[in-house]
């Protein structure tokens, strides 16, 4: 059973409307990344954050922004969503300084019409 | 170049056989390489890692890594049709990158 979990598990939005995803990490995880994972793709790298600073970003613009808060959760907004925003958005939860991987959440599925 | 690079197969062997997964990474600066599997619709679930060259067994599974090779792969013993999935190679280099991922499908 995963630690990290997510929410909504899907939803639909219009193109140019903005959405919120959010991730509870498991307990005692400082580090939080989240995904795009398009259809057939592997996951790709949106943002990091540790202690509640980003501190890695992928090649994503900033009309994709996060925030982590000090109870472990974290979210994950888009603005002006375009319709190669949908896909499936994982967040990953990690213990820096371990080395082990991240653990998955089970994603939100997000369709843009 | 790509960070990560994965044949996306699809990769069949009958139940019983060994599949070989195989990856190549770009950057020798990476520090540690991770196996995920993933089934069709689900989230990614980590199998191994390793950061050493060498072997490194699980159960049915063995990981391999040649840092001088920039290469690491994953054999799976015993096939069975439940490892039906698509198999994601990971290299830590302070964030995650990952393959597109291999397909492989355990034949009954």
């Amino acid at each position: 059973e995963t630690g990290v979990t997510q929410s909504p598990t899907h939803l639909i939005k219009t193109r140019g409307q903005q959405v919120t995803l959010r991730c509870s990490s498991q307990s005692g995880h400082n580090t939080v990344s989240w995904y795009q994972q398009a259809l057939g793709q592997g996951p790709q790298f949106i943002f990091q954050y540790y202690r509640e600073e980003e501190n890695g970003r992928g090649n994503f613009p900033p009309r994709f922004s996060g925030l982590q808060f000090p109870n472990y959760s974290s979210e994950l907004n888009v603005n002006a969503l375009e319709l190669d925003d949908s896909a499936l958005y994982l967040c990953a939860s990690r213990l820096v300084g371990a080395n082990y991987g991240y653990t998955f959440g089970s994603g939100t599925r997000l369709t843009v019409v | 170049q790509k960070e990560v690079e994965q044949n996306s197969g699809p990769l069949s062997v009958p139940e019983g056989a060994i599949a070989s997964l195989n990856c190549t990474y770009s950057d020798r600066g990476s520090q540690s390489f991770f196996w995920y599997r993933q089934y069709s619709g689900k989230s990614p679930e980590l199998i191994m890692f390793i950061y050493s060259n060498g072997d490194k067994e699980d159960g049915r599974f063995t990981a391999q890594l040649n840092k001088a090779s920039q290469y690491v792969s994953l054999l799976i013993r015993d096939s069975q049709p439940s490892d039906s999935a698509t198999y994601l190679c990971a290299v830590n280099r302070g964030q995650f990158y990952f393959g597109t991922g291999t397909s492989l499908t355990v034949i009954p």
